[in-house]
């Protein structure tokens, strides 16, 4: 059983406008989230969290919005630069827990 | 905001070596900070829990003589890898939980991860 779910697998954007990356999940309990960026043959890096505690974070262009209520999550890139070009993943955890990803987003940002 | 800092971000080293990884707090102090493994195509693992000044609790599975984790002090955790061989290539990710108190819920902070190639 998925429980944490990227339903778009690929996402295609002008470089300059918005990224907009979504996430779903279906346990109640997950209380913390984070999104990874991973690049072709690299490993993956850590992009930005958020605890259930709040409903937005910002760090520099990245921007992640939670609502509780719906049980969703959102990765907001902006302005989009060709650099962020890759593949994202977003993950959800209980307590500091396992944590639980989802299958991922290629994002491809058009120069 | 607070800030987790984990050093290397890339280490490469021969088999049989034993690799170093540091997780600090910067501007706060941790009683508790986690270790993860992720698995290739798989979700982060969590390895270990570090609290300060006792010893750390693994999860089932995690070998504590081949992961040594050290939580000397409320700003500091580490973790060695001791012998290690390419099967322990892998990223690992720490994640320092705020003191609890005056207001502190308790969150979780994230370092920037480590990845560890065993040649």
């Amino acid at each position: 059983d998925q429980q944490v779910k990227q339903n778009s697998p690929s996402l295609s954007v002008q470089e300059g406008r918005i990224s907009i990356l979504n996430c779903d999940y279906t346990n109640s309990m997950f209380d913390y989230f984070l999104w990874y960026k991973k690049y072709p043959a690299e490993g993956p890096t850590f992009l930005i969290s958020i605890s259930s505690i709040k409903d937005k974070n910002e760090d520099g262009r990245f921007t992640v919005f939670l609502n509780k209520s719906a049980k969703h999550l959102s990765l907001h890139i902006v302005p989009s630069q060709p650099g962020d070009s890759a593949v994202y993943f977003c993950a959800a955890s209980a307590f500091g827990n396992q944590f639980y990803f989802g299958t991922g987003t290629s994002l491809t940002v058009i120069p | 905001g607070a800030v987790v800092s984990q050093h290397p971000s890339w280490v490469i080293c021969k088999s049989g070596t034993s690799v170093k990884i540091e997780c600090r707090s910067l501007d706060f102090q941790a009683t508790t900070m986690f270790w993860y493994r992720q698995f290739p195509k798989q979700s982060l693992m969590l390895m270990a829990t570090s609290n300060e000044g006792s010893k750390a609790t693994y999860e089932q599975g995690v070998e504590k003589d081949k992961f040594l984790i050290n939580h000397a002090s409320l700003t500091l955790s580490t973790l060695t890898v001791t012998s290690a061989h390419p099967e322990d290539s892998s990223f690992y990710i720490c994640s320092a939980r705020l003191r609890k108190g005056l207001g502190n819920t308790g969150e979780l902070f994230f370092g920037e991860g480590s990845r560890l190639t065993v040649l």
